[in-house]
């Protein structure tokens, strides 16, 4: 089965700085794909990008970026110019290709962004 | 607004008591699906359906059901609410499960 792990319960990171959120995955599947979603207080999930495993280029989307290390079966999520805004619970998840819908989330991981 | 809507966002019911979950979408998403999330454990699923007429179950089914009549409802029944049942509870709904749409969430307390 499947299983996904964030080692990481808590992390902080300054205001404008740099943070980098941990994921690893353990599948027998060669094709997949991968998320990260937040979660602020407000607890609406929200998608932050998406990885097709087929891909060789990490995903992007504006300060939000991945390192998707397939190999290694890991999925880190890199936060630049990090805002107050940021400060969220951030889930890694991931789905087989074919037809399922099944989303298998870590545990999370808590950002504090401090000013 | 499209996207997917979860009545009610609060729910208090007493040990043995049924009630169900609504979740509608009207983005004609084909996937639909429930999660529950608890303290330190993220979310898992519940039950899922890949088309009206088809469901099947997720991680943690016991004590749920769900039927799928049309594209857009996929409502969640609790049978005998139990106090390991309280959760907050999340829809979500996909086209082809490539990006989700999340309900706001059920917050279900069981006493």
């Amino acid at each position: 089965a499947q299983t996904v792990t964030q080692s990481q319960p808590e992390m902080s990171v300054q205001e404008a700085e740099t943070v980098t959120l941990s994921c690893t995955y353990d599948t027998s599947e060669s094709d997949y794909y991968l998320f990260w979603y937040k979660q602020p207080p407000s607890r609406q999930m929200i998608l932050v990008i998406r990885q097709e495993a087929y891909k060789q280029q990490n995903a992007t989307e504006n300060r939000f970026s991945v390192n998707f290390q397939k190999a290694a079966k890991s999925f880190s999520l890199k936060i630049s110019d990090s805002q107050l805004g940021d400060a969220a619970m951030y889930f890694c998840a991931y789905r087989r290709p074919y037809n399922t819908d099944k989303l298998i989330f870590g545990t999370g991981t808590r950002l504090q962004v401090f000013p | 607004n499209a996207g997917v809507t979860q009545t009610p966002k609060f729910q208090v019911l007493k040990t043995g008591q049924s009630m169900t979950l609504q979740c509608a979408q009207d983005m004609n998403h084909e996937y639909m699906s429930w999660y529950r999330q608890d303290p330190g454990m993220g979310l898992r699923l519940i039950h899922y359906s890949v088309g009206a007429g088809i469901t099947d179950q997720g991680e943690v089914p016991n004590g749920y059901n769900v039927s799928r009549s049309t594209t857009e409802d996929f409502p969640l029944r609790l049978l005998s609410a139990a106090p390991s049942q309280t959760s907050v509870y999340f829809c979500a709904s996909s086209f082809g499960g490539l990006g989700y749409t999340f309900g706001s969430g059920t917050r279900l307390t069981v006493v």
